[in-house]
């Protein structure tokens, strides 16, 4: 079955620095969706990308699409300590199937 | 706009009984829920998938007469763990996919089940 990855599983960052992290799926994606989940809290929809190589930015963010659909960054610019919390990745296999990958968590040290 | 409930936000019960958690749409309409279970630190595990006047559709390796599924109007869902057990104790959350949107999930804040 689909499978979606995630690197690297923690990143320790102090604040300021830039933070990337990347999803591969298995299988080629109809669309990627990325969520961010707070420590605590419930996962809060980021963004969707649907175009094989696709960029999209929201502020510091900045979300790619791989060319061939199959992978997926998020880079993040200068972090601060707002940006805590765990990032997933969910890849969209067509209607088929939507599988989160198992999350990046960032923590940023001040 | 676009907030999902859950209800209970944490529920305890004993081995054998069965616990019914709710999922609500609060100012829009959805045709499709989703319930996820989450282990501590781990991933969203995706169990099935609720549709409004429909069976759910379940993923591979979840019984469906253990957690039940209704959907019974636009913006009500709910899931039923069945003759619960310890291995049942878990964190689990619900999302809703808008009407008018076609690929947002908007997630509830979740229900933590505790078996004992």
């Amino acid at each position: 079955g689909q499978q979606v990855m995630q690197i690297p599983q923690y990143q320790h960052v102090q604040e300021g620095e830039d933070f990337t992290t990347y999803c591969n799926s298995s299988t080629t994606l109809s669309n990627i969706q990325w969520y961010k989940q707070r420590p605590g809290g419930h996962p809060v929809f980021l963004i969707q990308l649907v175009k094989s190589g696709e960029v999209k930015k929201q502020k510091r963010l900045t979300f790619q699409f791989g060319e061939a659909k199959k992978n997926s960054s998020l880079h993040i610019t200068a972090t601060q300590t707002t940006d805590v919390g765990t990032y997933f990745c969910a890849g969209d296999n067509y209607g088929q199937n939507f599988v989160f990958g198992p999350g990046t968590r960032l923590s940023v040290l001040p | 706009g676009a907030v999902v409930s859950q209800h209970p936000s944490w529920v305890i019960c004993k081995s054998g009984t069965s616990v019914k958690i709710e999922c609500r749409s609060l100012d829009f309409q959805a045709t499709t829920m989703f319930w996820y279970r989450q282990f501590p630190k781990q991933s969203l595990m995706l169990m099935a998938t609720s549709n409004e006047g429909s069976k759910a559709t379940y993923e591979q390796g979840v019984e469906k007469d253990k957690f039940l599924i209704n959907h019974a109007s636009l913006t009500l869902s709910t899931l039923t763990v069945t003759s619960a057990h310890p291995e049942d104790s878990s964190f689990y959350i619900c999302s809703a996919r808008r009407n008018d949107r076609g690929y947002e999930q908007y997630f509830g804040p979740g229900t933590r089940l505790t078996v004992t």
